[in-house]
């Protein structure tokens, strides 16, 4: 099955810095790559997604790129404000099932 | 996650005991799915539901947990004889029907502590 490997565990960065999280994947048969973002006491939130057939996707200050070929896809966070604070999850998989990583803690300092 | 209702939020259960946790997908989606979330971890899939079927529950424990998705009502989470083990937030997400690559949405979760 699925396995995802997610890094780092903490990241702390100032206010206005970029952030980058990375995740590997096992199954190259995984299609559908999304990221999550989690507040406290909070369910995950998708934030933005990426699909196979496509190399890079931005949204304002968030981008994701994925690398089929290298089975790795990244979060990139620009001009980091404190209310991004929060646990990211990267997921993997397909029509059915998303395995997730084991999360990110970003704190972004004012 | 806007839409996606589970209730109760927060549970206390005694060990022994059985608990519900109900889960309301967003309005147009046919597709639930449960993970579970223990303390400072990451989000385990459990079982992933249509409409009176159960697709896919290779993440459920064999024993105690169960879950259904009947055509009338909310998908309900059930934990029979509860353990302390069994503390964990509990998310329930959905999907449209037929979206390959699914685009899941999360609720709030239902936080269960077994004391």
């Amino acid at each position: 099955g699925e396995n995802v490997e997610q890094h780092p565990s903490t990241l702390s960065v100032q206010e206005g810095d970029s952030a980058v999280i990375k995740c590997t994947y096992s199954d190259s048969a995984s299609n559908y790559f999304p990221w999550y973002k989690q507040e406290l006491g909070k369910g995950p939130q998708l934030i933005i997604d990426i699909r196979s057939n496509v190399g890079e996707k931005k949204d304002q200050r968030i981008a994701v790129t994925l690398n089929k070929t290298a089975k790795h896809f990244s979060l990139h966070i620009t001009e980091t404000q404190p209310e991004d604070s929060a646990v990211y999850f990267c997921a993997a998989g397909g029509f059915q099932k998303l395995v997730f990583g084991t999360g990110t803690r970003l704190l972004v300092s004012p | 996650n806007a839409g996606v209702m589970q209730n109760p939020r927060h549970l206390v259960r005694r060990r022994g005991q059985e608990a519900r946790l109900r889960c309301s997908p967003m309005k147009g989606h046919s597709h639930v799915y449960w993970y579970r979330q223990l303390p400072e971890e990451g989000l385990k899939f459990m079982v992933y539901l249509q409409k009176e079927n159960i697709i896919d529950e290779s993440g459920m424990p064999k024993e105690r947990f169960s879950a259904e998705f009947p055509k009338e009502g909310p998908s309900i989470l059930r934990i029979q004889q509860v353990v302390r083990g069994d503390s964990a937030a509990y998310f329930c997400a959905s999907s449209p029907w037929g979206d390959s690559g699914n685009t899941i949405y999360f609720g709030e979760g239902s936080w269960l502590t077994v004391v």
